[in-house]
């Protein structure tokens, strides 16, 4: 089926810096997403991403978060500065249709935070 | 807000044994609701879904049916192998903002013995 790629699969920071997750969607698809899940926790929404714009994030994606795609680039999840709490495996989904079209998951960046 | 209940944190079966995870929601109207599979070091990845109330989705030997009643959508599968060993997520679609957040139950592990 259609794959969603992520770079890097593990990233290991110090508290304060910046990190940036990257996601490679689905070549044709339009709707962006990231998800976050610490471990033992479910997977929570964070937010979604369609024609440049953000068109629903939740609570925790805090100010420190930001994405975006520059044109047939990555779909980027950075964040400045990194806090111990933001320790989880993140997501990025993509998909073709639009909100209710079926969304494909990557296999996840595995961010650790010290 | 939206939620997903999944009762089972953990099953272990034999092979040949009947499987059923258990999946309760909580949201207005009538959401979509998928039921997910997750293998080590891949992102999720969808079974199937359903939209309207008494649909039955199903994939793989693995089937679910809408309940609006009951509010309910478990998964059963009649007879598990090895091969099933997973995580199995239920969620939900809401209707509301439709943006395509996706609201996911805790996970449910699967261990199958040959």
């Amino acid at each position: 089926g259609p794959k969603v790629l992520q770079i890097p699969s593990h990233q290991i920071i110090d508290m304060g810096q910046m990190v940036t997750l990257n996601c490679d969607p689905v070549s044709n698809h339009l709707y962006f997403y990231w998800y976050k899940q610490i471990l033992g926790q479910q997977m929570e929404f964070l937010v979604n991403f369609y024609n440049g714009k953000v068109m629903e994030k939740s609570k925790l994606f805090k100010d420190q978060f930001s994405v975006e795609r520059p044109d047939g680039s990555y779909f980027t999840l950075k964040i400045q500065p990194t806090a111990l709490e933001d320790s989880a495996v993140y997501f990025c989904a993509s998909s073709l249709a639009g909100p209710q079209d079926t969304q494909y998951f990557g296999p996840g960046t595995r961010l650790l935070v010290l | 807000g939206d939620s997903v209940t999944q009762t089972e944190g953990q099953v272990a079966l034999s092979e040949e044994d009947f499987l059923t995870i258990h999946c309760n929601y909580s949201a207005s109207g009538y959401p979509t609701l998928f039921w997910y599979v997750q293998y080590p070091g891949e992102g999720p990845q969808l079974l199937f879904r359903a939209s309207r109330d008494k649909e039955k989705g199903s994939s793989r030997g693995f089937e679910a049916t809408y309940d609006k009643g009951t509010t309910s959508f478990h998964l059963r599968k009649a007879s598990v192998q090895e091969s099933d060993s997973a995580v199995y997520y239920c969620a939900l679609s809401g209707t509301g903002a439709n943006t395509g957040k996706l609201t996911f139950g805790h996970g449910t592990i699967l261990r199958v013995h040959p």
